[in-house]
């Protein structure tokens, strides 16, 4: 089964340049999220969708952009990288309910120089 | 606010050692409890989670209670593995939140020696 799936796993960028992650689940699920991991942070959300055609922003949502192409795909745009946006970029999914578990892809190294 | 407070790591066991990570929170109403693991090179995935005050979440050995009076929910192993070496999350999902998202702790580094 192949869950979520994240694209690509490393991505060296220049200050200034842009690029989408792409991210897809085959659960069926309404429920999609990006987050970024920073050394001693833990994982902070950036933004989520709760359905299909609809996104909200989380919280650290500055200097991203959001689409939920349909159901199964979530991608996260950077327009114009900095330094600062350098980390670990997960995508998950999960079903609406209180408590339910969150499917996670395997991350997306980012490094911008 | 809604946040999750974690002891630094990293932890540094011998293995068979017994583990106590510590984890409270701050949240309004009811919320779900969850502990998430991460281990290298790899996206984190669900260990265990209590959804009311006094459930105990319990898997592969290591278990957390719900504990609303202490707003705490620590992760216990009697007999920690090399296997167990990796970066343990506590998280909760606040109760009438329709977003359903995770709050995460700042994460706990385990790393045990054989």
């Amino acid at each position: 089964n192949a869950g979520v799936t994240q694209t690509p796993k490393f991505q060296v960028l220049k200050t200034g340049q842009s690029m989408t992650l792409q991210c897809a689940q085959d659960m069926n699920h309404n429920s999609m999220y990006w987050y970024r991991q920073d050394p001693g942070m833990g994982l902070r959300l950036i933004y989520y969708s709760a359905s299909e055609g609809t996104t909200d922003k989380g919280e650290v949502p500055n200097g991203y952009n959001v689409s939920r192409l349909n159901k199964r795909e979530f991608s996260l745009r950077l327009e114009s990288a900095a330094p600062s946006q350098t980390s670990v970029y997960f995508c998950a999914s999960s079903v609406e309910e209180l408590n339910t578990e969150a499917f996670f892809g395997q991350g997306t190294r980012l490094t911008v120089v | 606010g809604n946040s999750v407070t974690q002891m630094e790591g990293p932890v540094t066991l011998s293995e068979e050692a017994f583990l106590t990570i510590n984890c409270t929170y701050t949240a309004t109403g009811y919320p779900s409890l969850f502990w998430y693991v991460q281990y290298p090179g790899e996206g984190l995935q669900l260990l265990l989670k209590a959804t009311k005050a006094d459930d105990k979440g319990s898997n592969k050995g290591f278990e957390a209670t719900y504990r609303k009076e202490t707003t705490s929910f620590h992760l216990e192993k009697g007999s920690v593995q090399v296997s167990d070496s990796a970066v343990y999350f506590c998280a909760l999902i606040r109760s009438g939140d329709s977003s359903y998202k995770l709050i995460f702790g700042s994460g706990t580094r385990l790393l045990v020696r054989p």
